[in-house]
């Protein structure tokens, strides 16, 4: 079972540049999630999908954008990276029927901007 | 203003020994907690949860404690083992579905 699936896994990218970090997972679950994680630091939420069609912010969503393509998919663009946006990022998805369900994580993207 | 604070950033312990990993919180309208367990390399993967009407949850070597008055948390893993070394998160719920997440704990577990 590949479970929730991020691609790149390693991208490094110039100031100004912009690109899109794709995330797929195959659980059929309604929620999806992006987070950012800094060294030393625990997640933090960019942007969410709570369903299909829907989409809201989280924590620190400036400098991105989110698509929920389909239920499966759910993208996030950078489309002017800065410095401050190297990270690892970490798409994840759960049931959402129920508050309570664990979330399930991909591997991360780890993206550095110089 | 950080809701879920885990204010232990490293433990080690030796093997065969308790592990005991810490997390605090300040949104009382936070009603469920959960541990995710990180290797490098790799995402986070779900340990263990424990629903704010409960004071005690577990599963194997793993158990929780919630003290809902001192909005305090803590995971104990019984006996401790080399593979689990990894860092530890904590995180909280409220009825919205979203997590917030704590800095995390990095365990070692020596031999």
């Amino acid at each position: 079972n590949a479970g929730v699936t991020q691609t790149p896994k390693f991208q490094v990218l110039k100031t100004g540049q912009s690109m899109t970090l794709q995330c797929a997972q195959d659980m059929n679950h309604n929620s999806m999630y992006w987070y950012r994680q800094d060294p030393g630091m625990g997640l933090r939420l960019i942007y969410y999908s709570a369903s299909e069609g829907t989409t809201d912010k989280g924590e620190v969503p400036n400098g991105y954008n989110v698509s929920r393509l389909n239920k499966r998919e759910f993208s996030l663009r950078l489309e002017s990276a800065a410095p401050s946006q190297t990270s690892v990022y970490f798409c994840a998805s759960s049931d959402g029927a129920e508050y309570n369900q664990p979330q399930h994580f991909g591997d991360g993207t780890r993206l550095s901007i110089l | 203003d950080q809701q879920v604070k885990q204010n232990s950033p490293s433990l080690s312990v030796q093997e065969g020994r308790i592990s005991i990993l810490n997390c605090d919180y300040t949104n009382s309208m936070f009603d469920y907690f959960l541990w995710y367990k990180k290797y490098p390399a790799e995402g986070p993967t779900f340990l263990i949860s424990i629903s704010s009407i409960k004071d005690k949850n577990e599963d194997g070597r793993f158990t929780v404690f919630l003290n809902k008055s001192a909005k305090h948390l803590s995971l104990h893993i019984v006996p401790s083992q080399p593979g689990d070394s990894a860092v530890y998160f904590c995180a909280a719920n409220t009825n919205a579905g979203k997590s917030t997440f704590g800095d995390g704990t990095t365990l070692t577990v020596k031999p």
